[in-house]
């Protein structure tokens, strides 16, 4: 149980193009998601925290304009960089927690296996 | 400030036993945890603990004492797939988790 997924695995775009990024719970519903960067053999970044139905939080530093967060449902959070450029190739991994599922402390975050996204 | 402190690498041999470190200062607290992430993958979970002691999950302990802000990580008849990253992260008392910068495991034959 708690799997994560997210799409797509890697993406090369243009410079100046925008690209959307998905993170779904696959078989429970997320009561929060979040958003996280990692540049290489660097620790992980939150940027920003998300619950269903409600705008996200974002962290010191993340431009809420360029990093765009929509979690429409408890199953679906997605993220959209906007006008990308090189310095934002890095890679973005969602995860999710969920309350009293058995089995399992509650807040555990489990993370959907990321994207790496390329800006040329 | 909250702050997470653990070591950057740490070098091992395949059948050895190995103990990561984790001190955590943080505004409140409601539990530690404790990921393995392989190069260019996402975290996985590997345990939590809240209260102080020791959780034993097969090859992988975990021990908290809250009173000195310390954990471990004790990976006992380490094997190659082990070789890995180990990230350690505290839950500050608005269930935020602040996280380490992870400790790079390296195991040799």
């Amino acid at each position: 149980g708690a799997v994560v997924s997210q799409h797509p695995s890697w993406v090369i775009c243009k410079s100046g193009t925008s690209v959307k990024i998905e993170c779904r719970s696959l078989d429970f519903q997320a009561t929060t998601m979040f958003w996280y960067r990692q540049f290489p053999k660097q620790s992980l970044m939150l940027m920003a925290t998300s619950n269903e139905g409600s705008k996200a939080t974002y962290e010191q530093g993340v431009e809420k304009d360029k990093f765009l967060i929509n979690h429409a449902s408890l199953t679906l959070s997605t993220l959209t960089v906007t006008s990308a450029h090189p310095e934002d190739s890095s890679f973005y991994i969602c995860s999710a927690t969920y309350t009293g599922l058995a089995g399992g402390p509650t807040d555990t975050q489990y993370f959907g296996p990321g994207t790496r996204l390329t800006v040329l | 400030g909250q702050n997470i402190d653990q070591p950057t690498e740490m070098t091992a041999t395949e059948g050895a036993i190995v103990q990561i470190n984790c001190t955590y200062q943080t505004s409140g607290f409601n539990g530690l945890f404790w990921y393995q992430q392989h190069a260019g993958e996402a975290p996985t979970f590997l345990s939590y603990n809240v209260l102080d002691g020791l959780e034993e999950k097969g090859r992988f302990s975990s021990f908290l004492s809250r009173s000195k802000g310390y954990s471990y990580l004790l990976l006992k008849e380490l094997q190659m797939k082990d070789s890995a990253s180990y990230l350690c992260a505290a839950m500050d008392s608005n269930y935020q988790l602040i996280w380490g910068a992870g400790t790079k495991l390296i195991i040799k034959p």
